[in-house]
């Protein structure tokens, strides 16, 4: 059973549009949630943490949280040819982290 | 804040020798460290979870004989991949999570260490 669910991609969207990134999770006790991005041979990058439910917003990313509905997704506005990386999805239940497989994002200029 | 080094950056090691990587919670105490391998195009492999002045705690498959860690102090934790085979050859990461605050709440990446096993 997987814990995290995201679509692997790959996602293609034109500069300067909106990327939608989405992430399921099964386990309702998940108290944190977290996107990093990935760039090829690099390590994650936290770039958002949401813990309560709706928008929390920064700079050209937001995230959004429904806990009801057991998913939580990013939203990168503007989207920038530099935003193109593979971004995961991570809950932190208890003192257990749990990563999502990644979604692969290419912004085409 | 919360900047976690890795060192080595890359190592190419013969088969049979054994490699230490480093992992340093620069500006804070990182009370829990995990350890990561990722292979090529794959997603993120939880290895070990280790807390400051405990033994790791291994997931399933991963042999704690031949992958030792040690987590002696609140800023310091080391991955050493013994008697290492070609198969070992990974990008090893580490992340850190600190004791109090946001720090407590979320991970923050090592840069990786890339292994080659020769």
């Amino acid at each position: 059973q997987k814990e995290v669910e995201q679509n692997s991609g790959p996602l293609s969207v034109p500069e300067g549009a909106i990327a939608s990134l989405n992430c399921t999770y099964s386990d309702r006790g998940s108290q944190s949630f977290f996107w990093y991005r990935q760039y090829s041979g690099k390590s994650p990058e936290l770039i958002m943490s949401i813990y309560s439910n709706g928008d929390k917003e920064d700079g050209r990313f937001t995230a959004q949280l429904n806990k009801a509905s057991q998913y939580v997704s990013l939203l990168i506005r503007d989207s920038q040819p530099s935003d193109s990386a593979t971004y995961l999805c991570a809950r932190k239940s208890g003192n257990q982290f749990y990563f999502g497989t990644g979604t692969s994002l290419t912004v085409i200029p | 804040g919360a900047v976690v080094s890795q060192h080595p950056s890359w190592v190419i090691c013969k088969s049979g020798t054994s490699v230490k990587i480093e992992c340093r919670s620069l500006d804070f105490q990182a009370t829990t460290m995990f350890w990561y391998r990722q292979f090529p195009k794959q997603s993120l492999m939880l290895m070990a979870t280790s807390n400051e002045g405990s033994k790791a705690t291994y997931e399933q498959g991963v042999e704690k004989d031949k992958f030792l860690i040690n987590h002696a102090s609140l800023t310091l934790s080391t991955l050493t991949v013994t008697s290492a085979h070609p198969e070992d050859s990974s990008f090893y990461i580490c992340s850190a999570r600190g004791s109090a605050g946001e720090i407590y709440n979320e991970q923050f990446f090592g840069p990786g260490t890339r292994l080659t096993v020769l």
